[in-house]
Parts: structure tokens; C-alpha cells; sequence
């Protein structure tokens, strides 16, 4: 089972649609959770850290259960803009050794059309 | 404030040469990590440099090598190059505490 997994779509969306992106994480013990952008051929971008009771940043809504260990991400009012894969990225404290590793998952690619 | 910088931006190599990519993480950022991402996946951690020393390694062989300087850049060195190591590999700085990492550009590596 991967540490971190996630759904590789592609989401092919409309502009102006909701979409929403699902994770899950196998490691309880992990203590912090991110959304990571990132652009064709570009590095990743931090999006937004994940929050135990859910945090908004926007149109985007991250959401946390740990006892599910699962992550979503929720875009509203989507942008031609947003398209890009959103990578589920989990920080390694718990796998031992380095605290800040990044676990990461395959991403999803979204592809908003006009 | 400067961002993680990375070079080269692209290289190819020819498999069995050794490689030797470079970093310099943002300023006040005594934490790097290297990753590797290839195609269509998200990156894998390699390891991580604390204040010069290795303070945790992913699952890849010993021909991958790393390094940090007392200004924090560091350096990944791969021996003895394979074809899948063609990858994007990326540098990523953090204050050392549980947030968020700065990536760099990344360097594309082609090994042919």
C-alpha cells in the first residue's frame, strides 16, 4: 500500500464548476498535512497546509479526519488557472528519522475547460 | 528574501558518469531535502541535510550522496548513472520545523 494515495484523474471540469480531491495516508502517526500545485514541467507550490478543523483559503477548502487518515481539497468557482496536478503531501514524523521528510502522492491532474 | 536556487537547470548524461547537482536554499533555512520526481509521479524524498549532517534518507542506494555547507547550500551527487535516474530532481528548504518546504526549479536530468 503507498504511504500516501491519491485518484490521477484527470478531472476534466468546466470553468466555474466545483471539484473536489480525495486522500488518504497510511501513517497515523503523521502530524501535518499539505497541498502542494504544481504546474507542467514547473516544481511543487505550497497551495495550503491542512488543518485538524478544516481551514478555507478562497475558493479552497481543505479539509482533515484523522481518524479516516484521509485529506480532501475542495475548489469552487473553478479558473482555467487552477489547471494543474494538486499533489496530497503528508510530513514524514512517525517513518523515523528525518521529521520533515515530505511523503508525497501521485498527484491529480485538473484540467479546467472553457 | 531569495528562493531555493538550483542548477543546472538541465543536464544529460550518458549512463555510468557520475553527476553532481547543486542547491542553495532560502536564507535563514537550515533545513534541505532532495527529491526525485519522475515522470507522471510525485517526488520521493532522497534525503535530508539538518546543519551539515544527514538527518534522514529515503530508499535509494548508496550512489546517491549528499552534502551541506555551512551556508546551508548542498549538493546531490549520483555514481555510476542508470537510465531511471532520468528524472526531474528537485531541492526543497524549510526553517527546520513542521511546515511547508520552498521548493527550487528543479534540475531535469536525461540520462542517455
Amino acid at each position: 500500500r503507498k504511504e500516501v494515495e491519491q485518484d490521477p484523474g484527470p478531472f476534466n471540469v468546466p470553468e466555474g464548476a466545483t471539484v473536489a480531491f480525495n486522500c488518504t495516508y497510511s501513517n497515523s502517526a503523521s502530524q501535518s498535512f499539505f497541498w502542494y500545485r504544481q504546474d507542467c514541467r514547473k516544481e511543487p507550490k505550497l497551495l495550503m497546509s491542512v488543518y485538524s478543523s478544516g481551514n478555507e483559503d478562497g475558493r479552497f477548502t481543505a479539509q482533515l479526519n484523522r481518524a479516516s487518515q484521509y485529506i480532501s481539497l475542495l475548489i469552487r468557482d473553478s479558473k482555467l488557472s487552477d489547471s494543474a496536478t494538486y499533489l496530497c503531501v503528508v510530513n514524514g514524523r512517525g517513518y523515523g528519522g528525518a521529521t520533515n521528510k515530505l511523503i508525497f502522492g501521485t498527484g491529480t491532474l485538473l484540467a479546467v475547460q472553457p | 528574501e531569495t528562493g531555493v536556487t538550483q542548477s543546472p537547470t538541465h543536464l544529460i548524461k550518458t549512463r555510468g558518469q557520475q553527476v553532481t547537482l547543486r542547491c542553495s536554499s532560502q536564507s535563514g533555512h537550515n533545513t534541505v531535502s532532495w527529491y526525485q520526481q519522475a515522470l507522471g509521479q510525485g517526488p520521493q524524498f532522497i534525503f535530508q541535510y539538518y546543519r551539515e549532517e544527514e538527518n534522514g534518507r529515503g530508499n535509494f542506494p548508496p550512489r546517491f550522496s549528499g552534502l551541506q555547507f555551512p551556508n546551508y547550500s548542498s549538493e546531490l551527487n549520483v555514481n555510476a548513472l542508470e537510465l531511471d535516474d532520468s528524472a526531474l530532481y528537485l531541492c526543497a528548504s524549510s526553517p527546520g520545523t513542521l511546515y511547508g518546504y520552498t521548493f527550487g526549479s528543479g534540475t531535469r536530468l536525461t540520462v542517455v
